[in-house]
């Protein structure tokens, strides 16, 4: 079957403006997560979604930073007043629930550049 | 705070040579998981294996192994037989509930 889909695949947006980045996540797979890969970094967890609970947001370096997750499937992650510190790689995953020994499914990321 | 730390930013094997990848992590919690994933140049994560800190006997999964030392907290991955395939960027990944946490990743080499 289809496997968790982003978009945009790459965007390019100048410093101050509100982007908002789409993940489509395997079906039926109820917990969703966003990632944030720097150059050269690892995956910096940024929020976790797990059915109708509670999202853990625990991530969000800040409060520009938003995500929705509506009716359990379809998420965004929303970055409002760019800034260049925010270019990176957005990587959405999911898996089947969220228990912590299932793997997670990762999208081709969005790439995000902030001119 | 939990930490995983992959010591070796590049490695290099020859075709058909094994090679091991190393990891550490920090953790208190007593029950917990370990990933080793791969990216290749396309991006999109992979599941390589998987190890559940409460199992002694260590994952393997076809060319790939791991040597879990849970006392050391230590996690390294060896792959066997290494192929042109498996270049890549792989990644040590924990996992305790709600604690996600990543390495900075090895990139892999694999030479002809």
């Amino acid at each position: 079957g289809a496997g968790v889909s982003q978009s945009p695949s790459n965007k390019v947006t100048e410093k101050g403006k509100d982007v908002e980045l789409r993940c489509d996540p395997i079906s039926g797979h109820t917990a969703l997560y966003w990632y944030r890969q720097s150059l050269g970094q690892g995956l910096e967890f940024l929020i976790y979604f797990q059915g109708n609970s509670a999202p853990d947001k625990s991530g969000l370096p800040s409060d520009r930073f938003s995500a929705e997750r509506t009716g359990g499937s379809v998420s965004t992650l929303t970055i409002q007043r760019t800034q260049q510190e925010d270019s990176a790689v957005y990587l959405c995953a999911s898996s089947k629930q969220g228990y912590s020994n299932q793997p997670q499914h990762f999208g081709d990321g969005t790439r995000l550049s902030i001119l | 705070a939990q930490t995983v730390t992959q010591s070796q930013p590049e490695m290099s094997v020859q075709e058909a040579e094994t090679v091991t990848l190393s990891c550490t992590y920090d953790t208190s919690e007593s029950d917990y998981y370990l990933f080793w994933y791969k990216q290749p140049p396309s991006r999109q994560m992979i599941l390589v294996i998987r190890q559940e800190a409460y199992k002694q006997q260590n994952a393997t999964e076809n060319r790939f192994s791991v040597n879990f030392q849970k006392a050391a907290k230590s996690f390294s991955l060896k792959i066997s037989d290494s192929q042109l395939g498996d270049a890549a960027m792989y990644f040590c990944a924990y996992r305790s509930g709600n604690d996600m946490r990543f390495g900075a990743g090895t990139r892999l080499t694999v030479k002809p």
